[in-house]
């Protein structure tokens, strides 16, 4: 079946720099990806929604600014983290779907300090 | 909107002994319903899925769930647990297919000896 690869599983960054989270379709055409973000022992909150070759579109509360969406291929799909923060500390995972399946990527632990 | 409630924030089995996980979400029609395994520090693993037709699903792992309309639930069932099945269980529902799913808060699963 479809995998997606998320990259990195873990990065820790100082505070005002960028973090670059990759998420690849490793044989699936992925036309949309939705990006997730997961506070500890909270459930998974959807920050955006992004379709290949046009803009993401952001659930209210999301910065647009702070959290850079790119999908300019249909494997290919890109969260970066702008200026991060200590409250940018999460877990991000990615998800892609079919008609009939919905997968994860690993899923990218953020520390900031 | 939907909305899924997981009302169970952690439970604690006996190995060997029998569970259910529960579920109720609220949505104006029949959504699509989905139960996912996260273990510590990973992405989420479909256990199953309900779209149409016989209410109870099987899933992988001996995992088992019944979709009841009236109650507005989607309780997940397993016979006997095994050690491997601790981790955090989430409940989701989505409008269509895979498109936007809704998370449940989630409900921690503890097995002790």
């Amino acid at each position: 079946g479809a995998v997606v690869s998320q990259h990195p599983s873990w990065v820790i960054c100082k505070s005002g720099t960028s973090v670059k989270i990759e998420c690849r379709s490793l044989d699936f055409q992925a036309t949309t990806m939705f990006w997730y973000r997961q506070f500890p022992k909270q459930s998974l909150m959807l920050m955006a929604t992004s379709n290949e070759g046009s803009k993401a579109t952001y659930e209210q509360g999301v910065e647009k600014d702070k959290f850079l969406i790119n999908h300019a291929s249909l494997t290919l799909s890109t969260l970066t983290v702008t200026s991060a923060h200590p409250e940018d500390s999460s877990f991000y995972i990615c998800r892609q779907s079919s008609n009939t399946e919905a997968f994860f990527g690993q899923g990218t632990r953020l520390t900031v300090v | 909107a939907q909305s899924v409630t997981q009302p169970d924030i952690h439970i604690t089995v006996s190995e060997g002994a029998s569970l259910e996980l529960r579920c109720n979400y609220s949505y104006g029609a029949t959504p699509y319903l989905f139960w996912y395994v996260q273990s510590p520090g990973q992405g989420l693993q479909l256990l199953l899925k309900y779209f149409s037709g016989d209410t109870l699903v099987q899933g992988i792992k001996g995992f088992e769930a019944e979709f009841k309309r009236s109650q507005s639930s989607f309780n997940l069932r397993k016979p006997s647990v095994h050690w491997s099945d601790a981790a955090e269980y989430f409940c989701a529902v989505a409008p269509f297919g895979n498109e936007k799913l809704t998370f449940g808060t989630g409900t921690r699963l503890t097995i002790i000896p």
